[in-house]
């Protein structure tokens, strides 16, 4: 299992929006509905914000939002804010049980 | 509230071996699957064990296959790794992680509740 490819990093302004791509293949991202996302403040343990490629658990903002397109899936923040500087990491579902992570993304407000 | 709590890391000479342990309160232990996720410093992470509720199925990344072995005494509210023939490589914070939902097979198995990790170092 290889891992998955996102951006090493992504920019926006307060306010402004960001998407942040998670591209993979047809044997993970491409043929499963089991996308999660995770964000990750310095110093801290991940948070997962979206699972099932667009769910938000219990207390997630909606400004936190997932999509798929056939072998990318896209995590857009909208409405930036300054807590949203963090890093961003993607998995996937790709046959067993533990998933694949992405390389992860830093995103800078 | 869910709280994980791991104990256990520190510093071990390559081959040597460490148990981390993670104690689970606010919930009950019996009920979920759970994970080991690691991340080398300044690194991504690496799901690397995965185990049922009832301990009836284990995984592993194929980097700690048959070095490492996950368990669990649901009992004690306790998860386990016992880590054998440690590498260089294995330097990372160590993640005891509860599923989102329950217990899971298959894709719907999402690391939901992470506790703040222990840092295991192998130096080189």
């Amino acid at each position: 299992q290889s891992a998955l490819t996102q951006p090493p990093s992504a920019s926006g302004s307060p306010g402004q929006s960001v998407t942040i791509s998670c591209t993979g293949t047809s044997s993970d991202v491409g043929g499963y509905n089991y996308v999660s996302w995770y964000q990750q403040h310095p110093g801290k343990a991940p948070k997962l914000i979206i699972y099932d490629v667009t769910k938000r658990p219990s207390g997630v903002p909606d400004r936190f939002s997932g999509s798929k397109s056939d072998n990318t899936a896209s995590l857009t923040v909208s409405g930036l804010q300054a807590e949203d500087e963090a890093d961003y990491y993607c998995s996937s579902y790709a046959g067993g049980n533990l998933g694949v992570f992405g390389g992860g993304t830093k995103l800078t407000v | 509230e869910v709280q994980l709590a791991e104990s256990g890391g520190g510093l071990v000479q390559p081959g040597g071996s460490l148990r981390l342990s993670c104690a689970a309160s606010g919930f009950a232990l019996s009920g979920f699957s759970m994970y080991w996720v690691r991340q080398a410093p300044g690194k991504g992470l690496e799901s690397i064990s995965f185990i049922t509720s009832g301990s009836y199925t284990t995984h592993y990344a194929d980097s700690v296959k048959g070095r490492f072995t996950i368990s669990r005494d649901n009992a004690k509210n306790s998860l386990f790794l016992q880590m054998n023939g440690l590498r260089v490589e294995d330097t990372a914070v160590y993640y005891c992680v509860r599923d989102l939902r329950g217990d899971c097979m298959g894709g719907s198995c999402y690391p939901g509740y992470w506790g703040q990790g222990t840092l295991v170092t192998v130096p080189s």
